[in-house]
């Protein structure tokens, strides 16, 4: 079946531009999960969302970052006014539910964010 | 706070050698998963084990094996007889048991090359 699916994959943007990133789940996935991955690093967790409830947004960096899952499937991740530090990789996992024997999160290919 | 440690940054092998890749971690919580994905230069995590804190039963799957020790803290993986195709980056990563929350702290990850 269909994994994780995110675009684009690669994003240039200008400091200051505001950017919108996409992230379909597998279907039927209750969880969905966002993650930044610095160049050289792991992924670190930014937020996560249980259907289209936003359980926990601790890991977000400012209030520049906005996630939503209006209907509970396609999660936008949003960044305003991009700054350079926000140039990572930005990974979208999902996992049937979370918590207990079927949370393995499965992740998309990422959204290469270039902020100049 | 949750914590993974992947001291080895780089490790370089001639295919058919065997490889183990070192994992540490630090939690509290008495019940906890472990887990191991590869990412390969096309950049999508891809998900190889994961491991429940009260299962210390050690896994052999086709060239991979676990070792996980709880009373070290560690869970490492070993790649026998490797193959070029096995060159990659492999993370190390840990989520609570509980909670409806399952976010993965991951580890900095450790570079494998396999030479012809």
């Amino acid at each position: 079946g269909a994994g994780v699916s995110q675009s684009p994959r690669y994003k240039v943007a200008k400091r200051g531009q505001d950017v919108a990133l996409r992230c379909d789940p597998i279907s039927g996935h209750v969880s969905l999960f966002w993650y930044q991955q610095a160049l050289g690093q792991g992924p670190e967790f930014l937020t996560y969302f249980q259907n289209e409830a936003q359980l926990d947004k601790s890991g977000l960096p400012s209030d520049r970052f906005f996630a939503e899952r209006p209907e509970g499937s396609v999660s936008t991740l949003k960044i305003q006014r991009t700054q350079q530090e926000d140039s990572a990789v930005y990974l979208c996992a999902s996992s049937w539910t979370s918590g207990g024997a079927t949370d393995t999160q499965y992740f998309g290919p990422g959204t290469r964010l270039t902020v100049l | 706070a949750q914590k993974v440690t992947q001291a080895q940054t780089e490790i370089s092998v001639v295919e058919k050698e065997d490889v183990t890749l070192d994992c540490v971690y630090e939690t509290r919580d008495t019940t906890y998963y472990l887990f191991w994905y590869k990412q390969p230069p096309s950049g999508e995590l891809v998900f190889l084990i994961r491991r429940n804190s009260f299962d210390e039963q050690n896994e052999i799957s086709g060239r991979y094996s676990w070792n996980f020790q709880k009373s070290t803290s560690s869970f490492n993986f070993t790649i026998t007889a490797s193959q070029v195709v096995d060159s990659a980056v492999y993370f190390c990563a840990l989520s609570d048991y509980t909670g409806a929350n399952s976010k993965l702290t991951f580890g900095k990850g450790i570079t494998l090359s396999v030479r012809p």
